[in-house]
């Protein structure tokens, strides 16, 4: 059973601060991580997607992966309360089952004005 | 450009009953999925559709459910007969040719099974 975990948090912040989310997972072969963000009542929005060892940047948002430790993380710079949102880590399946994500259930974040 | 839509948002039904969820992928997309989100167990792929094709069922929850996808462009999701505790919501998404490709997903079905 693969599994993908992650803190459900609340995690809080405050405006302007570094919000980390973090998720580690089961599958050592799993060659593709994405984070998506869902705001209450909506549906899952792609944020970041990363397929390879050290940091991949994108405006004000980091994603790093460490596949030795099997860990994936967000970093989320100059937070802003639009930012408040569930983040979903998804782990994509090795070989042939690659399609396959596995949704971690997701980290809270809330940024305090 | 249009994303995945999905019909109807919500979708209120006595136990028993038939329901159907309809999805439109985006246009050129081969790849097709359908997930359930719920509190306890968050989102759970539920069918995988390569080309029109079945490619993974395995994580339908039982034989109420099918789902047919008859063209490229329009894809079917139906319980019979639903249960309260198929009470979710319910996530079409696609992509470009599957494999580790970006999933784009709709706006979600509310299923409410009384």
């Amino acid at each position: 059973q693969k599994e993908v975990e992650q803190n459900s948090g609340p995690l809080s912040v405050p405006e302007g601060a570094i919000a980390s989310l973090n998720c580690t997972y089961s599958d050592r072969g799993s060659q593709s991580f994405f984070w998506y963000r869902q705001y209450s009542g909506k549906s899952p929005e792609l944020i970041m997607f990363i397929y390879s060892n050290g940091d991949k940047e994108d405006g004000r948002f980091t994603a790093q992966l460490n596949k030795a430790s099997q860990y994936v993380s967000l970093l989320i710079r100059d937070s802003q309360p639009s930012d408040s949102a569930t983040y979903l880590c998804a782990v994509g399946g090795s070989g042939a089952g690659s399609y396959q994500l596995t949704f971690g259930k997701g980290t809270k974040l809330s940024v305090i004005p | 450009d249009a994303g995945v839509i999905q019909s109807p948002r919500h979708e209120v039904t006595e136990m028993g009953q038939e329901v159907t969820l309809r999805c439109k992928p985006i246009s050129g997309h081969n790849s097709l999925f359908w997930y359930r989100q719920t509190m306890m167990r968050g989102l759970e792929l539920l069918i995988y559709f390569n080309n029109n094709v079945p490619i993974d069922d395995s994580g339908m929850p039982e034989d109420r459910f099918s789902a047919k996808m008859p063209n490229a462009s329009f894809s079917t999701l139906k319980i019979q007969p639903s249960e309260p505790r198929d009470s979710a919501v319910y996530f079409c998404a696609s992509s470009l040719s599957g494999g580790r490709d970006i999933q784009y997903f709709g706006a979600g079905t509310r299923l409410s099974v009384l």
